[in-house]
């Protein structure tokens, strides 16, 4: 059974400061998955990742396939990236998906 | 494009009451799910259809049913509601490995 771990689980950070936040599964995948879930709100899809790096605006997503682990960087961060991230897994025959319990990120002015 | 749409985004109901949630995606997307989030626990797989015609359990199917209509809608029934099944409920699609997730719908048993 997979599992899907992420650090920290909390993190509080202040406006302007870059902030990683990490995730480590356990077994092969297919693709890993970081979403964003506001306080309240739905959750939304930041990257679908294999291999390598993806970059979207101050987003930094990297995955290494070796160690089975993955980073969401966050650059210039901003009190609007408040929110809690997910990692996700992706593996099996039917896209079965394993969920972190989440990051809750708190950006402070 | 709306994307993936969910009924009711709150509901209360009593401990024995039944109801429907309801879910639909215009992406034409072949396979849906649902999750239940509960605090301090990643989300859970209830049930998943990879494709219309078909369903099949996840993680955490006890207490659900669920019926894939159409491509297009995947609805999501309690049939008995107990307090353990306070929860937020998302309904998400997919057509390749991204899944795409609706607003969610705050369910509270009394």
């Amino acid at each position: 059974k997979n599992e899907v771990e992420q650090s920290p689980q909390n993190l509080t950070a202040q406006e302007g400061e870059f902030i990683t936040i990490n995730c480590s599964y356990s077994v092969g995948i297919s693709a890993l998955h970081w979403l964003q879930q506001h306080p309240g709100g739905g959750i939304v899809s930041l990257f679908m990742l294999s291999s390598g790096k993806k970059k979207h605006g101050r987003l930094i997503a990297t995955i290494n396939i070796q160690e089975k682990h993955s980073s969401l960087h966050i650059t210039a961060s901003h009190p609007r990236d408040s929110a809690v991230y997910i990692c996700a897994t992706l593996s099996g025959g039917y896209q079965k998906v394993t969920f972190g319990t989440g990051t809750k990120l708190q950006v402070i002015p | 494009n709306a994307g993936v749409t969910q009924t009711p985004k709150f509901q209360v109901l009593k401990t024995g009451q039944s109801m429907t949630l309801q879910c639909a995606q215009d992406m034409n997307h072949n396979s849906m799910y649902w999750y239940r989030q509960d605090p301090g626990m990643g989300l859970r797989l209830i049930y998943y259809s990879a494709s219309e015609g078909t369903t099949d359990k996840g993680e955490v199917p006890n207490g659900y049913n669920v019926s894939r209509l159409n491509k297009r809608e995947f609805s999501l029934r309690l049939e008995s509601a107990a307090p353990s099944q306070t929860s937020v409920y998302f309904c998400a699609s997919s057509g390749g490995y991204e899944q795409y997730f609706g607003p969610g719908t705050r369910l509270t048993v009394t």
